[in-house]
């Protein structure tokens, strides 16, 4: 059974503080890791896909790393601002055709 | 604009009966997804679906059915064999299922109240 573990599960942080998730994975048959930002009442939005060892991505303030050797994928939030405040997933692609998701990491920022 | 459509929002049905849920997504999209939403759970796969008249099951099928007449709809029909209905229903869709480095898009969602 494929696992995709998400940490922390919550996490409160000050406005302006920076913050990081894990995401970790199997490391075997990887295709694809997938960030997606779900705030409350709205629809899950893609945030980024990645596919190599090493990549780096950034939008704005939030940047994302992978390592698909070790299997774990890292997303930063430099600045946290309270409109940051939403549920963090993110999703194992592999062999078998769909992705996996993790539980979710539920970040609050406090103004 | 185009974009991913659910409905209803919120759906309540008596226990026994089976309610069929609405997804329909203009953004000329080859595949659709189905995903259930438990409290402490991750988003679970139900069914899939890669071209038209096709589909596949995702880890939680069971009491659940799913048809794809045209490209733009991929209803899912919650069948009172569903042991336990009451969940947060989430449908998605990306460019291609084949490759699984196509973001997805998604839906409002429904939630459905089973009593």
């Amino acid at each position: 059974i494929l696992n995709v573990e998400q940490s922390p599960q919550s996490l409160h942080v000050q406005e302006g503080d920076s913050t990081n998730f894990t995401c970790s994975f199997p490391s075997s048959n990887f295709y694809a890791l997938h960030w997606y930002r779900w705030e409350t009442a709205k629809s899950p939005e893609a945030l980024f896909v990645m596919t190599l060892n090493g990549d780096e991505k950034k939008k704005g303030r939030i940047s994302a790393t992978l390592n698909t050797k070790e299997g774990y994928s890292y997303l930063y939030i430099k600045g946290s601002q309270p409109e940051d405040s939403a549920t963090y997933l993110c999703a194992f692609g592999g062999s078998q055709g769909n992705l996996i998701f993790g539980k979710g990491t539920k970040l609050s920022v406090k103004p | 604009d185009g974009g991913i459509t659910q409905s209803p929002k919120y759906l309540f049905r008596k226990e026994g009966q089976n309610v069929t849920l609405s997804c329909e997504q203009n953004l000329n999209h080859d595949a659709m997804y189905w995903y259930r939403q438990d409290p402490g759970q991750g988003l679970r796969l139900i069914y899939y679906s890669q071209i038209v008249n096709d589909f596949q099951k995702g880890d939680i099928a069971e009491g659940y059915s799913v048809s794809r007449e045209k490209k733009e709809s991929f209803p899912l029909t919650v069948t009172s064999a569903q042991k336990n209905p009451t969940a947060f229903y989430l449908c998605a869709s990306s460019i291609s299922v084949g490759a699984t480095s196509y973001e997805q898009y998604f839906g409002p969602g429904t939630r459905l109240t089973v009593t």
